[in-house]
């Protein structure tokens, strides 16, 4: 079946914009999951997602970042006022119920501030 | 001092070597012990994983925990070309809680 599918693949904004990034997870899927992977390091928990709620958000770095789900389906990760510092990889992963260990992550989007 | 570490390598290797991947950790409440492979500009993909302490094998694949040193390895053996990949070790809490990840391990496989 189809896997995690993310988009846009690569993404290069300026400074001060406001980014969109999505998400499909694999159908049926309930937890969802938002990474960010910079240059050289390893990946950054961001937000957790069981159905449309989101009852982990301790990873997101600052208030310019916001997420959310809807239809238990697709989820968006929102950058405002994006910083050079925020030039990263964005991965996101899906499992079927929230705390399992296997989660199925996507290809990432490969954001770039400049 | 971070929750995981991972030297980042980079490792390069003949082919047919045994390859030695480790992390150490600091939490000992971690209970849940994986490694990913992630090929270049690709997501990654679950290895294998371990649950507490012991070995786990899988064709040409080992898991290694050792809780008492908060260590962990993965051995490959007969390690391929196909290999060559950035491996990441993770580990994670019991219940609904984030995995942590190493820094990955880039690994070449020279043929």
């Amino acid at each position: 079946g189809a896997g995690v599918s993310q988009s846009p693949s690569n993404k290069v904004t300026e400074k001060g914009k406001d980014v969109e990034l999505r998400c499909d997870p694999i159908s049926g899927h309930t937890a969802l999951y938002w990474y960010r992977q910079r240059l050289g390091q390893g990946l950054e928990f961001l937000i957790y997602f069981q159905g449309n709620s989101a009852p982990d958000k301790s990873g997101l770095p600052s208030d310019r970042f916001s997420a959310e789900r809807t239809g238990e389906s697709v989820s968006t990760l929102t950058i405002q006022r994006t910083q050079q510092e925020d030039s990263a990889v964005y991965l996101c992963a899906s499992s079927l119920e929230g705390g399992q260990v296997e989660q199925y992550f996507g290809p990432g989007t490969r954001l770039t501030v400049t | 001092q971070k929750e995981v570490e991972q030297d980042p390598g980079p490792l390069s290797v003949p082919e047919g070597a045994i390859v030695s991947l480790n992390c150490t950790y600091s939490n000992s409440a971690f209970q849940y012990f994986m490694w990913y492979r992630q090929y270049s500009r690709k997501g990654p993909e679950l290895l294998m994983y371990t649950y507490s302490s012991g070995n786990k094998e899988d064709g040409r694949f080992t898991a290694q925990v050792d809780k008492s040193s908060k260590y962990i390895s993965l051995f490959i053996r007969d390690s391929q070309p196909s290999d060559s990949a950035t491996y990441l070790c993770a580990m994670k809490k019991p219940g609904n809680t984030p995995l942590v990840f190493g820094k990955g391990t880039r690994l070449s496989v020279i043929a």
